[in-house]
């Protein structure tokens, strides 16, 4: 069964700190995403990482993905207030049939 | 393009009742998959549909299903409704097993069994 895990699970970090989410995965898969989720909201896709090595950055943010050691980071550059929401990673289970999905990382950018 | 959209957008049941949540896939796409997202948790994968047929399922009884339709909007339907399935319910929508499979999601209906 494939789990997915993440670390830390709550993150509270002042603005201009720098910090990364990490994402374990417990069976092979070459397909990772990071969404973020702000409260009350629905999921917005922030990565799509579709193979082994690949790095994709968006403005403060910037998501790896190493297939061998089945982890991706979520590297957060000189926090800003607005980034403080949920990030999810999930794995792409059985070629696009679900995703599963790790517990989230609650993210609290402090002034 | 459009992109997906849910109704309603809250409900309330009493536990025993039935409710149908529904869901407009974004234009293209012909996959349409439902969650199921507890306050604090990650989205619960329920099942998918491609091409109107279910495609996948997760660990969720019978009580809970669906249906695709020829325009590839689809229903979460569920039956004898229990106080923890008090959730959001989100759907996604994708091109099936075609490029980036990435899974663009609704906004959800929270709904909320007394």
């Amino acid at each position: 069964e494939l789990k997915v895990e993440q670390n830390p699970l709550f993150l509270s970090m002042q603005e201009g700190k720098n910090y990364t989410i990490y994402c374990n995965y417990s069976t092979t898969s070459d397909r990772l995403y990071w969404y973020r989720q702000d409260p009350g909201k629905s999921l917005e896709s922030l990565f799509v990482l579709l193979s082994n090595g690949a790095v994709k950055q968006e403005g403060r943010l910037m998501a790896s993905l190493d297939t061998k050691a089945r982890l991706s980071t979520l590297h957060i550059t000189a926090a800003v207030h607005d980034l403080s929401a949920t990030y999810f990673c999930a794995v792409d289970k059985n070629y696009g049939q679900n995703f599963v999905f790790g517990p989230g990382t609650r993210l609290s950018v402090l002034p | 393009e459009t992109g997906v959209t849910q109704s309603p957008t809250h409900l309330i049941k009493t536990r025993g009742q039935q409710v149908t949540l529904r869901c407009s896939s974004q234009s293209g796409h012909n996959t349409v998959s439902w969650y199921q997202q507890a306050l604090g948790q990650g989205p619960q994968f329920i099942f998918q549909y491609y091409r109107e047929e279910e495609n996948g399922r997760g660990n969720f009884p019978p009580r809970f299903s669906g249906l695709q339709f020829p325009n590839y909007s689809s229903e979460l339907n569920v039956n004898a409704l229990e106080l923890d399935d008090s959730a959001l319910y989100l759907c996604a929508s994708s091109l099936g097993d075609r490029g980036s499979r990435e899974q663009y999601f609704g906004p959800g209906t929270r709904l909320t069994v007394t």
